[in-house]
């Protein structure tokens, strides 16, 4: 069974650092697309970040520069490092896995999310 | 990195139809073949119910149906029923990145 378990979230003043990390069971994260998608109270869904299977890195234009994706493979944990973090971040943030390496766009497993909440 | 568009809400009553469409460009829904749709119940995680257009998950009825047009995808259920009232978000791969549209609040009558 393929599970995704996101940690780290929490309450952190503007300006502040946050490491999100998402655990895999089921899968080897290295053969897939993995993602961070946000989603503000009462929002929509919000692509933040993706890491193809090839190592590529892709990022939204309001968070390129502060936050950072990687992935351990060793331990099958995916990271979202987010620093100079702003009001407009908080939001709860899912973990999601993609069908194939690439895009990030067609995510079939996600995790249950995890609060950031950034205040001034 | 304009949203896709997708209308606020849509409804239907058991048994009928409803469409939700996902307007992009031609930089996104229009230029790839790679086009999500996903729903969500209040308080849970998105479920994929669509992808790369026309495909389904193995599990998603397949009362949901997708399309495309030009720049605007649309996502189809049929025979209404009670537990597919929920919001439902379209994706799209845009090249270098993701676009999400608003998502639309789906009504079951």
């Amino acid at each position: 069974e393929v599970q995704l378990l996101e940690s780290g979230g929490t309450s952190i003043q503007s300006g502040g650092s946050l490491r999100l990390s998402c655990a895999v069971s089921g899968l080897s994260i290295s053969t897939y697309a993995m993602s961070w998608v946000r989603q503000a109270p009462g929002k929509g869904l919000d692509w933040v970040s993706s890491l193809y299977s090839s190592g590529s890195r892709q990022y939204a234009d309001s968070v390129k520069g502060r936050f950072t994706i990687s992935r351990d493979n060793s331990e099958n944990t995916l990271f979202l490092q987010m620093n100079s973090l702003r009001v407009e971040d908080t939001a709860v943030y899912y973990c999601a896995k993609d069908k194939g390496p690439n895009y990030g766009d067609q995510n079939d497993y996600w995790g249950q999310g995890t609060l950031v909440t950034v205040y001034s | 990195q304009s949203a896709l568009t997708q209308p606020p809400s849509a409804s239907g009553s058991p048994g009928q139809s409803v469409t939700i469409s996902c307007t992009g460009t031609s930089s996104d829904v229009g230029g790839y073949n790679y086009v999500s749709w996903y729903q969500q119940h209040p308080g849970k995680a998105p479920k994929l119910m669509i992808y790369e257009v026309t495909k389904r998950p193995s599990g998603v009825p397949d009362r949901f149906s997708g399309s495309k047009s030009g720049n605007t995808a649309s996502l189809t259920v049929s025979g209404l029923q009670a537990e597919d009232e929920a919001d439902y978000y379209c994706s799209s791969y845009a090249g270098s990145n993701v676009l999400f549209g608003g998502g639309t609040k789906l009504t079951v009558l």
